[in-house]
This record gives structure tokens, sequence and C-alpha cells, in this order.
């Protein structure tokens, strides 16, 4: 069973409005949760990383928040704009195995004009 | 480099085929992961180096996928006698150091068996 889930899978917004996406988790014990953008067709990039002293982090106009207690985050994205449009993919990582994270399959937004 | 590099960047390969896939990562950076991304999944950890090192080899798939970094920099991932359902994209990312948490993806190669 694959320990981080996201929801929902895919979602359509109209340029200007926001969102957030969901993820959950049952990686442990915790090290770190990060959020990474992919265009289609190109590799991830890193939107966020937050430790688990850290409950918010922003950048930009996306914002991540983890409650380490409940192990849920969310990515929320202001004011929606067309390149926005991705795949916004969770990742976790233990503290015991840095090395291999947890990725999630990913929330597909697509911002309409 | 600037990022990590990845070529090349599309293959289509017969069934059968044996293929071979190239990382380049940043440079300096110790850590390097390979990972293989379905159509519509996130990635999937397949193995992991620390400079010339295989640290971690548990994802790989079979026997057939072998992956190596004998110079500490660049890595090259070897399918063997390639599937149909080794067609994914596989993707190459870097880290500094363990305490720096940034990870840098290459742009992945993407690999159709036929």
């Amino acid at each position: 069973k694959n320990q981080v889930e996201q929801s929902p899978q895919s979602l359509i917004i109209l340029e200007g409005k926001n969102c957030t996406l969901q993820c959950n988790y049952t990686v442990s014990p915790f090290s770190n949760l990060r959020w990474y953008k992919q265009d289609t067709g190109r590799g991830p990039v890193s939107l966020t990383i937050m430790t688990f002293s850290e409950n918010t982090k922003s950048n930009g106009r996306y914002t991540a928040t983890l409650d380490a207690d409940t192990k849920q985050s969310s990515l929320h994205i202001t004011a929606s704009q067309l390149s926005d449009s991705a795949s916004y993919i969770c990742v976790v990582s233990a503290t015991d195995s840095w090395g291999k994270l947890q990725f999630g399959a990913g929330t597909q937004v697509v911002v309409t004009p | 480099g600037a990022g990590v590099s990845q070529s090349p960047r599309y293959k289509v390969a017969k069934r059968g085929q044996d293929v071979a896939l190239r990382c380049d990562p940043i440079s300096g950076h110790v850590s390097l992961f390979w990972y293989q991304q379905a159509l519509g999944q996130g990635p999937e950890f397949l193995t992991y180096f620390q400079n010339e090192a295989q640290l971690d080899k548990s994802g790989l798939p079979s026997d057939r996928f072998f992956a190596e970094r004998p110079e500490g920099s660049v890595s090259t991932l070897k399918i063997q006698r390639t599937q149909q359902e080794d067609s994914a994209v596989y993707l190459c990312a870097s880290f500094g150091t363990v305490n720096t948490g940034e990870l840098f993806f290459g742009e992945g190669s993407r690999l159709t068996v036929l």
C-alpha cells in the first residue's frame, strides 16, 4: 500500500481561483515532506520542504501546511494562473531511510481561462 | 553543469533490445537516485548511490536492470532484454548534502518498448 496518498486525483479550476490539494501519509518515523510541481514531459521541481517542526511554508502563490500529528499536509494555490497547470506531487521521507523518498501519485491540476 | 542532465530524452526500443540511460548529476553532488515513473503515476524508487557506492538497489524490478556510477559522478541505468512493461520515464535526481533537503531532478528519459 502506498504510504503517501493524495487527493483529489485531478481537478479543474478557473484562472484566478484558489485551490487546495491534500496529502495524507503513514511514513514513519517522519523526517520531512516536500511538494513538487511537475509540468508535462518535465522533471519535478521543488516547491517547498517542511520538517517536523514546521507547520507552514510559502513559495510565492504556493503555501504548504503540515500537521505532523495527523500526518496530513496541504498545498494551497492562490490566484491560479494558466502556468499552474501541472501535476503536484507530495513526497515524504523517513528519518531511517532518507535516501528512499515515498512519492504520492500526484494531483493533476488544470487551470482554464 | 547547472542542472541534472539526462540522455537520451526519448528512446524507442524493440522488445529484447538492451538500452542504456545516462545521468549527469549536478557537479559535486554526492547522492544520486534513479526513479521510474509510469504514466499518470508518481516516481517510484529504483536505486541510490552515494559517490560510487550503490547503497540501495531494492527498487530495481528485476535482474535485467543494472545501474552503475563508477567514478562517483555520471551514472548509467542499463536495461537488458527490454520488455513492454519497462516503458516509462526514468528520472535521475541528485542531492548535494543530506541536510540541504533539496533534491534536483533531471528532465527524464522516456523509454518506449515496442
